[in-house]
């Protein structure tokens, strides 16, 4: 199995809708964190949390909000989704030492299409 | 500020050429940490090498070797003979070190990867 898994794998929504990508990881890292991958523009990080009580701002979180339901689990919500929402989501896990050395390993990927 | 650059957007080779994907990064951490991750067509991200600062010698891994110059800012990737299932998109990132207190990582926008048989 997986260590880090995405559901679902693609959605298709439209404008407005509030829709909610999950993540789950069994590596047993403390910090999860979501980016999101738009053409040419590499991997933007959205929002990170470094343990269950502790969420933070990215560099694009606005539109988005996040929920650390448990050491394993990372959800992100579109509360009222757009179109230029439209992209690849990937959720990915460290161990987190604060000192930047943990590799992040990254779930499959979600794409959302908002139309 | 921390920046990664990937001036190459894609290069295409001919399969068992050698190719090097470039990558330029600038950050004022005297500590700090370079990946390289292959983003093959099926999408997933996987993760292919750590470097750190302090470490400045090449590595190589089978066909794939990875040059670190602390002088040019730079941690290049090299695939010897390439071959068709290397196509993919290839990522190089930055993380900072103590001083930034987190393990983001920075990307570059990434260099596609097509080998042609």
């Amino acid at each position: 199995d997986a260590d880090v898994t995405q559901t679902p794998r693609n959605r298709i929504t439209k404008t407005g809708k509030r829709i909610m990508l999950e993540c789950s990881q069994t590596k047993g890292h403390d910090r999860m964190y979501w980016y999101r991958q738009d053409p040419g523009l590499g991997l933007r990080l959205i929002y990170y949390s470094f343990d269950v009580k502790d969420i933070n701002k990215g560099e694009i979180s606005d539109g988005y909000s996040v929920s650390r339901q448990a050491q394993a689990k990372f959800s992100l919500s579109l509360e009222s989704a757009i179109p230029n929402q439209t992209a690849l989501y990937f959720c990915a896990t460290s161990r987190g030492t604060g000192m930047g050395e943990e590799t992040q390993y990254f779930g499959p990927g979600t794409r959302l299409l908002v139309l | 500020a921390q920046k990664v650059t990937q001036a190459q957007t894609e290069i295409s080779v001919v399969e068992k050429e050698d190719v090097t994907l470039d990558c330029v990064y600038e950050t004022r951490d005297t500590t700090y940490y370079l990946f390289w991750y292959k983003q093959p067509p099926s999408g997933e991200l996987v993760f292919l090498i750590r470097r750190n600062s302090f470490d400045e010698q090449n590595e190589i891994s089978g066909r794939y070797s990875w040059n670190f110059q602390k002088s040019t800012s730079s941690f290049n990737f090299t695939i010897t003979a390439s071959q068709v299932v290397d196509s993919a998109v290839y990522f190089c990132a930055l993380s900072g070190g103590g001083s930034s207190g987190t393990d983001k990582l920075i990307f570059g926008t990434g260099t596609r990867l097509q080998v042609f048989p």
